[in-house]
């Protein structure tokens, strides 16, 4: 069973340019997680989607972020205009969605640098 | 809000040796999940071990279990005959439903030849 797919792997952008992230979730998974991992410290979860819908975004700076999962399989995660304080590892996961208490798997992540 | 600790930030451990790591959380709620997810170096993030709140038995995945004391609110991982690819960052995690993860700051553990 193929895993979560995230790209790109890396990016570097400057301040204020804007960037975007694509993550493919397992088959079949209908929740599909983003999170910001800063260096140094643990996933801090941004929006949760089940299927096409928003569940939880209570943690995205809507003034900046944005996000959406079209047709409830794959998602963008979108910075515009980025900041210095956005570096960081940006990790898309996904679970099965049917107990509300299901296990996350985790894509490898996009390391993003602002310079 | 839940949160998650972990106060060890860093620990070093024999090949071959048994090692112990410390997880605390705080919650209101009597039924949860907890988790404990490995992440080595550069490479992506994977689960080790799952605990429900209500089951009192404590969880085993080989090399891996844990010691769930819920009144303590602790949830420490113990890694039996350490090995070299045991290397990496270790995240304790808490979740009720709704499946909201709040993480641990991490331990970073290394295994020493």
């Amino acid at each position: 069973e193929a895993g979560v797919a995230q790209s790109p792997r890396y990016k570097i952008i400057e301040k204020r340019q804007s960037v975007a992230f694509w993550c493919n979730p397992i088959s079949g998974h209908a929740t599909l997680y983003w999170y910001q991992q800063i260096l140094g410290q643990g996933p801090k979860l941004l929006i949760q989607f089940q299927n096409n819908g928003v569940v939880d975004d209570s943690q995205l700076p809507k003034d900046r972020f944005s996000a959406e999962r079209l047709k409830g399989v794959d998602s963008t995660l979108k910075i515009q205009p980025a900041k210095l304080e956005d570096s960081a590892v940006y990790l898309c996961a996904s679970s099965t969605g049917v107990t509300g208490t299901d296990t996350q798997y985790f894509g490898p992540g996009t390391r993003l640098t602002v310079l | 809000a839940q949160t998650v600790t972990q106060s060890q930030p860093e620990m070093s451990v024999q090949e071959a040796e048994t090692v112990t790591l410390s997880c605390t959380y705080d919650t209101s709620e009597s039924n949860y999940y907890l988790f404990w997810y490995k992440q080595p170096p550069s490479r992506q993030m994977i689960l080790v071990i799952r605990q429900e709140a209500y089951k009192q038995q404590n969880a085993t995945e080989n090399r891996f279990s844990v010691n769930f004391q819920k009144a303590a609110k602790s949830f420490s991982l113990k890694i039996s005959d350490s090995q070299l690819g045991d290397t990496a960052m270790y995240f304790c995690a808490f979740m009720e439903y709704g499946n909201k993860l709040v993480f641990g700051a991490g331990t970073i553990l290394r295994v020493k030849s």
